[in-house]
Order: structure tokens, then sequence, then C-alpha cells
């Protein structure tokens, strides 16, 4: 069974002040990891889609990164329009056109001005 | 682009009866569509994989009959709850797949919530 574990489950920043947030995941053969970002009452909006390890992607103050077993993502500088949930997903590879995804809970970050 | 919308936005009925949410994917064509739920604090978790044309997929522990999903065109899928029950209040989220070189990603709709008395 495809399991994502995402870390910390809460995370609070001063503006300007960098971290990263943790995806661990098992998988039976990945085919993609993706990055989303959810508003409160929001539907999740698309940030990245990761295929294998040592991929890297940017995007404004983001930086998403991938390896066998985890997935970083990094936010440099944050502001606090950045503050949302970040959720991690995970899809199998060998689904044919099956294209689930198996979500993490999330971390909730919250950057104070 | 990739913009897929969701009807209502918000629905409170009374316990017994049944609601309707659609979903449409309104810039692109998705042969498959995705539901699912979100309880607070907690994660999405897939009700059901909604392909064009033919039966949807159900996860396991998701009921079918009351969980009535339908997707007769390439850009609406609708999800029915009936017999809506006070612990099918949920805020209910749809995904469409853009074809092409994006078809692996889902694109989610804006989430309807759902409040049963």
């Amino acid at each position: 069974e495809d399991q994502v574990t995402q870390s910390p489950e809460a995370l609070r920043l001063q503006e300007g002040e960098s971290s990263s947030l943790n995806c661990s995941y098992t998988v039976s053969g990945l085919r993609g990891l993706f990055w989303y970002r959810q508003d409160p009452g929001k539907g999740p909006e698309f940030l990245f889609t990761l295929y294998s390890a040592g991929e890297e992607k940017e995007k404004e103050r983001l930086k998403a990164t991938l390896t066998k077993k985890e997935s970083f993502l990094h936010i440099t500088a944050p502001k606090p329009e950045d503050s949302a949930t970040y959720l991690c997903a995970v899809q199998a590879a060998g689904g044919g056109s099956n294209y689930k995804l198996t979500f993490g809970k999330g971390t909730l970050l919250t950057v104070n001005p | 682009g990739a913009v897929v919308s969701q009807h209502p936005s918000w629905v409170i009925c009374k316990s017994g009866t049944s609601v309707k949410i659609e979903c449409r994917s309104l810039d692109f064509q998705a042969t498959t569509m995705f539901w699912y739920r979100q309880f607070p604090k907690q994660s999405l978790m897939l009700m059901a994989t909604s392909n064009e044309g033919s039966k949807a997929t159900y996860e396991q522990g998701v009921e079918k009959d009351k969980f009535l999903i339908n997707h007769a065109s390439l850009t609406l899928s609708t999800l029915t709850v009936t017999s809506a029950h006070p612990e099918d209040s949920s805020f209910y989220i749809c995904s469409a797949q853009p074809p092409g070189q994006l078809q692996e990603t889902q694109y989610f709709g804006p989430g309807t919530r759902l409040l049963v008395l």
C-alpha cells in the first residue's frame, strides 16, 4: 500500500526565515510526486511534479527536490502570503491509465510578518 | 489553463435528502475525473475515479449506491450523495486531468462544503 508521511504537521516561521518541509513516501514504483498548496476552504493548487531522484523544480520562493525515499519543499525568505497547507502526493507506476493520487496529511505553514 | 469548477460551493440539506455536486473542466476535455472527500484537519481521501462514458471505479469502503457518479460528457462529472446523513458532512473536491503532456497532473476544483442537518 502506498504511503505518504509529511513533517512537521505545523510550522510557524517569521517572514524571511527560510525552512524546509519533508515528504517521505513508500510506493511500488514512483510515476510522479506532486506538491500542492491548499488555502483554507479551497481546493488544492498545483505547484510541482517530480518524476525521478535528483530532479529539482523552482517557482518563486519555492523549490522542490526528490530522492528515492523523500521529497523536500524548500521555502526561501517566505512572506505571509505563503501561509497555507502544503500537500504532498504520490502516483504509482504500473497502474495503466489509473492516475490515482495518495496524499499525505499536509504541513500547515504560518508565516508571521 | 487547466481550470476546474464546482457547483455549488456549499450546501446545507436535511437528513434523508439527496444532493448533487457538479464538477466541470472549463478549458480542457477530461476523460478522467476524480472525487475526493476531506474531513477537518485530514488529508484528501480518494472516493472514486470517474471515466467518461463508463462506470466509475470506487475505492474500498466507499458505497457506490450512496455516492452516485455520472460522467456523461468530457467536461462534466456529477456526484450525488443519496439519502444524506450527518456523517456525510464533509468537504468534497473533484479533480480532472488534462490530455497530452500534463495528463498525469490532476487539477482540483474549489470544493463543495456539505452540511447535513
